[in-house]
């Protein structure tokens, strides 16, 4: 069963930083790319950002929103992908997904077909 | 970024009502278009994607079709396990955009 849970959420003030875990579980890791999304109280889904596999050069992309504040890897032997999130503000407040990027055979579109059960991060003074 | 934009926002239903959701990406996006249940307090699942294709133990009484700049979710038969939310979410271009929900609450 694929399985994805994540961690080290929690309070924190505006301008400190905290660090995000996904542990996975279930699949053969090193093979996806991994995204985090974030999805703010009674508000839709943001994409956060997104690491690709070591076949595609461990290359990473990230929302405007959160560019040059936060930086995202992974640990292919311990299957686990991080977020640290930097220089934090209030409106990154929210419930965090890390989540399985598959392009379907029958598509050249990514899909995100897993994903964790969330962690709150609220930043607030 | 592609603005996606979903249609109604909430509605009320009945168990066994035929229900039916719009979405609408801001330009043209082929048929690079997602569709996700969240039920409260839980994780997004996917139900289908590339607009039309039923993911794997999703029930035949959701569907979806449309291309280009429409597209439909609909549940045949509605039951009361789909009482959720409902994001549409483009795949055609970075960065992924999703629609803001649809609600489905039960009359």
């Amino acid at each position: 069963e694929v399985q994805l849970v994540e961690s080290g959420g929690g309070f924190v003030q505006p301008g400190r930083s905290l660090r995000l875990s996904c542990t996975a579980s279930g699949f053969t890791f090193p093979y996806y790319a991994m995204r985090w999304f974030r999805q703010a109280p009674g508000k839709g889904l943001e994409w956060v950002s997104l690491i690709r596999s070591r076949a595609y050069g461990m290359t990473t992309e990230y929302a405007a929103s959160v560019k040059g504040r936060f930086i995202i890897s992974r640990d292919d032997p311990t299957t686990s992908v991080y977020l640290q999130m930097n220089s934090l503000k209030t409106e990154d407040t929210a419930v965090y997904y890390c989540a399985r990027e598959v392009v379907p055979l029958d598509s050249s579109g990514e899909t995100f077909d897993a994903w964790g059960q969330g962690i709150l991060v609220t930043v607030s003074s | 970024d592609i603005q996606m934009t979903q249609s109604p926002s909430s509605l009320s239903a009945s168990v066994g009502d035929r229900v039916t959701i719009t979405c609408r990406p801001s330009q043209t996006i082929s048929n690079y278009l997602n569709w996700y249940q969240q039920r409260p307090g839980k994780a997004p699942k996917l139900l289908i994607h590339a607009a039309s294709s039923l993911e794997s133990g999703v029930p035949s009484r959701f569907s979806g079709s449309g291309s280009g700049t429409d597209f439909t979710l609909t549940i045949s038969s509605l039951q009361p396990e789909d009482f959720a939310m409902y994001f549409c979410q483009q795949s055609y271009r970075m960065p992924p955009t999703f629609g803001q929900g649809t609600k489905v609450e039960i009359k």
